[in-house]
């Protein structure tokens, strides 16, 4: 069956532009997670939801970083005025319902900003 | 904070022998602790699962880890390397009792050789 996808895999974006990455999970699933990886290093929590609720967005870097999933499927991760130190992959996964079910990960976008 | 270390940023082993990725959590209490691989420019699948049944796990592809609470380690270890399985491996934790997010290690690359 059909994997965790986003959209785009590759995003190039000048500095102070405003980027919008798609994440389609499996589908039915409840859970929804938002992982950043910066070149080199392992992916950092960004955000978390449970259907279209936003249960837990700790790790959302500034208040320039906005995710939404208005229907409980398809979610947007949303940078605003993108920095240089926002380059990174922004990895999505999705899980049928909370722990101990598998996070499933999609392949990514790599944002650039240059 | 539920962290975890792996020594080593690089790792090359020969086709045949022993493969030891070395993984050390942090945690006042028995957390549950995850290997998962990425390939190159895909999302991270995941080897296996530490919960706190067996000490030690039994994965996909070969490998297995075992749970060491005295030693405060999860160590990833396949007996004999394949070249199929160069690749990117990560140790990640989620703290017990709550929350869904993963806290990854920064990731061991690893190298087999002819």
């Amino acid at each position: 069956g059909a994997g965790v996808s986003q959209s785009p895999r590759y995003k190039v974006a000048k500095r102070g532009q405003d980027v919008a990455l798609r994440c389609d999970p499996i589908s039915g699933h409840v859970s929804l997670f938002w992982y950043q990886q910066a070149l080199g290093q392992g992916p950092e929590f960004l955000t978390y939801f449970q259907n279209e609720a936003q249960l837990d967005k700790s790790g959302l870097p500034s208040d320039r970083f906005f995710a939404e999933r208005p229907e409980g499927s398809v979610s947007t991760l949303k940078i605003q005025r993108t920095q240089q130190e926002d380059s990174a992959v922004y990895l999505c996964a999705s899980s049928l319902r909370d722990f101990p079910y598998e996070q499933y990960f999609g392949p990514g976008t790599r944002l650039t900003v240059t | 904070a539920q962290s975890v270390t792996q020594l080593g940023s690089h790792v090359s082993v020969s086709e045949g022998a022993l493969v030891l990725l070395r993984c050390n959590y942090s945690s006042s209490v028995p957390p549950y602790l995850f290997w998962y691989v990425q390939y190159p420019n895909q999302g991270l699948q995941l080897l296996l699962k530490y919960t706190s049944a067996a000490t030690l796990v039994k994965g996909i592809n070969g490998f297995e880890a075992e749970f060491k609470k005295s030693e405060t380690s999860f160590h990833l270890t396949k007996p004999s390397a394949h070249m199929s399985d160069a690749a990117e491996y990560f140790c990640a934790v989620r703290k017990a009792g709550g929350g869904n997010k993963l806290t990854f290690g920064t990731g061991t690359q690893l190298k087999v050789e002819l």
